[in-house]
């Protein structure tokens, strides 16, 4: 089965400071990839998604993401983190070996911005 | 995307009794999954929410213990049965519509048992 791995548990960063978040898969074959993200207090929402094509996706806030296949990675980055983007961030890949598409998560890296 | 609305928000119960979740959402979707995050933990899927039929419940998960019922495409609701503490977590909702792979969340039930 397919499954995510997240290498980053806790990251601190002063603001204005470069983030990559790491995020690896486990096979190959079609992929779907998410990142999610749950600010302090808010349910999960979407920051973006890869399901073909350019590689180099773009989400909400100023985030990317580059899917690299020959590495099976998916590593979220963003330029200048700001102290709003304290979060918990989930990279989330579809499982699609079984009867249902299944949604399986990393273990989540807790970002923390200082101002 | 579908709005999606759960209750309660929160609850604190006592060991061995039962709490049912709902799960209420504002379109019709196709697909509907029960998720739990125990502290400090990541997204669990628990079961897969089927329409007029039982649920698809993941390894370690059983249907005793985590009742589901979806009896249309809006409404589902989640039971934790025969509670203990180790089951205190966040039980979430998430729904896909028809059309790619993205799934939605709602903000969860968070549960404390005593």
């Amino acid at each position: 089965a397919q499954s995510v791995s997240q290498h980053n548990h806790h990251v601190i960063l002063s603001e204005a400071a470069s983030l990559e978040l790491g995020c690896n898969y486990s096979y190959g074959g079609t992929v779907n990839l998410f990142w999610y993200v749950q600010y302090p207090g808010q349910h999960l929402q979407l920051l973006l998604k890869y399901f073909s094509g350019d590689p180099l996706v773009k989400g909400i806030k100023g985030f990317e993401a580059e899917f690299i296949k020959s590495k099976f990675s998916f590593n979220l980055r963003k330029p200048s983190v700001q102290w709003s983007d304290t979060a918990e961030y989930f990279c989330a890949v579809i499982d699609f070996g079984g009867a249902t598409n299944k949604l399986i998560f990393g273990t989540g890296t807790l970002l923390a911005v200082q101002p | 995307s579908a709005v999606i609305s759960q209750k309660p928000s929160r609850d604190i119960c006592q060991r061995g009794t039962s709490l049912t979740i709902q799960c209420q959402v504002d379109s019709q979707v196709t697909m509907m999954f029960w998720y739990r995050q125990q502290p400090g933990q990541s997204l669990t899927l628990i079961a897969t929410a089927n329409q007029g039929s039982e649920a698809t419940y993941e390894s370690g998960f059983v249907i005793d213990k985590f009742p589901i019922s979806r009896p249309n495409l809006t409404f589902s609701t989640l039971t934790v049965s025969n509670m203990s503490p180790e089951d205190s977590s966040i039980y979430l909702c998430s729904v896909k519509s028809s059309g790619a792979n993205v799934l939605t969340f709602g903000a969860g039930s968070r549960l404390t048992v005593l």
